[in-house]
């Protein structure tokens, strides 16, 4: 598969502290989207991006969480006070984001663990 | 209903035994991806389809978007073929890649 990166792998983080993920996209790929997976079950969209800008995110994103591509070779997603609820997998993909090109290839994710 | 429905929500298959995966579609999809995620929870993809069937190796996956249905077919299982595997579909004139719930499959020696 192609080669999009997150780091770290593993975070451990307490509760009410702040935490981030970086993703860095294949490249040449326009479009960014993160997704969060719980235990091993569906992956729920976060965010997706669009030539660096956010086209569209989930509520929980806009209110508890920071999520920039600041160039378009890295994209980091952010929580900013860290709750129980948020231990999860966080999956960060990207694809050419033009017509048939639409195929997204995945990062190895991010494990959170919110104690 | 769900957009993406998956089906079944678990499996256990023998060594060697053959069996399908399903997603229906609650509209029409453009196209669909098949993944497997390993005990590491790494996403591969197996298949990106646009229409018709596609092949590689023991696995084959089949779109229709007009009867709004997706499969994945594996023969001769085999132990590494155990993990998750998830159907991915993205509507017309849409972006956001809509996922299935999974199947867990168990590959039994």
């Amino acid at each position: 598969d192609a080669a999009v990166t997150q780091k770290p792998r593993y975070l451990i983080k307490m509760k009410g502290q702040e935490a981030e993920m970086k993703c860095i996209p294949e490249k040449g790929h326009t479009a960014v989207f993160w997704y969060q997976q719980k235990q091993s079950k569906e992956l729920k969209f976060l965010i997706y991006f669009q030539n660096q800008q956010p086209l569209d995110q989930i509520d929980m994103v806009k209110e508890r969480f920071s999520a920039v591509c600041p160039s378009s070779s890295l994209c980091s997603l952010g929580i900013r006070t860290c709750e129980a609820e948020d231990s999860a997998l966080y999956l960060c993909s990207s694809s050419q984001g033009t017509g048939d090109n639409e195929r997204l290839f995945f990062g190895h994710g991010t494990k959170l663990s919110v104690l | 209903g769900m957009p993406v429905e998956q089906n079944p929500p678990a499996l256990s298959l023998y060594e060697g035994a053959d069996s399908g995966l399903r997603c229906n579609f609650s509209t029409t999809m453009k196209s669909v991806q098949w993944f497997q995620q390993n005990h590491r929870g790494r996403l591969i993809t197996l298949f990106y389809l646009a229409q018709g069937t596609k092949e590689n190796g023991r696995l084959k996956s089949t779109f229709n978007s007009k009867e709004r249905y997706s499969t994945l077919h594996i023969k001769d299982a085999q132990l590494e073929d155990s993990g998750t595997y998830f159907c991915a579909a993205e509507r017309a004139n849409a972006y956001k890649v809509i996922f299935g719930k999974g199947t867990h499959l168990h590959v039994l020696p």
